[in-house]
């Protein structure tokens, strides 16, 4: 069965302290992986899709990477408007394109 | 227009009511779903349209019944619900749907809050 496994489930920084997420996967020849961020009552907004291997995708603080069994969110010198939870979603390779496998999430919290 | 919106945001029904909630999209994508988020867990997902026709449904209750109008709106009308059932509903869509096709990101929109009494 595909399973994805994001760790830590809760993440507590100050504000400017840089570190990452982890998201790995069991997955063997994913279509996709993607990261969202979801702020609590709200629906998750989208962050980014990486593909293959060795790719890498930057947006403000945050830089996504992925190996063959994992991706990683790194959180460059965080602020407290960083602080929600971080999904990771798998696109396995068989079947439809529409089922995502998602993670349980981190809960980042960025304190002042 | 890059985004997906929601109605009602909140909403609050006993276990006889009838209501509806309602998605729109107005960026051009033919797959549009709908999932389930309860407290701490990550999205579930309950039903698929693709191109305007059911294609995915994940074994959700009859009490719950999705309509796709046409290809900008989706339609979940609820009947008989129990407390069980509140949930925050979320609606996504995707551009493109089918086997084998490469990575489809889904763009969700804010959800609406649903509270059963």
């Amino acid at each position: 069965e595909d399973q994805v496994t994001q760790s830590p489930e809760a993440l507590r920084l100050q504000e400017g302290e840089s570190s990452s997420l982890n998201c790995s996967y069991t997955v063997s020849g994913l279509r996709g992986l993607f990261w969202y961020r979801q702020d609590p009552g709200k629906g998750p907004e989208f962050l980014f899709t990486l593909y293959s291997a060795g790719e890498e995708k930057e947006k403000e603080r945050l830089k996504a990477t992925l190996t063959k069994k994992e991706s990683f969110l790194h959180i460059t010198a965080p602020k407290p408007e960083d602080s929600a939870t971080y999904l990771c979603a798998v696109q396995p390779p068989q079947g439809g394109s529409e089922k995502l496998v998602f993670g349980k999430g981190t809960k980042l919290t960025v304190n002042p | 227009d890059t985004e997906v919106t929601q109605t009602p945001k909140h909403l609050v029904m006993g276990m006889t009511n009838k209501k509806s909630l309602k998605c729109e999209q107005h960026m051009g994508h033919r797959a549009m779903y709908w999932y389930k988020q309860k407290a701490k867990k990550p999205p579930e997902l309950m039903f698929v349209y693709s191109y305007e026709k059911l294609s995915i449904n994940e074994s959700v209750p009859s009490r719950f019944s999705p309509e796709c109008p046409n290809s900008s709106l989706l339609n979940l009308h609820l009947h008989a619900l129990q407390p069980e059932d509140s949930a925050l509903y979320l609606c996504a869509s995707s551009l493109r749907v089918g086997a084998g096709l490469p990575y489809n990101e889904q763009f969700f929109g804010p959800g609406t809050r649903l509270t059963v009494l």
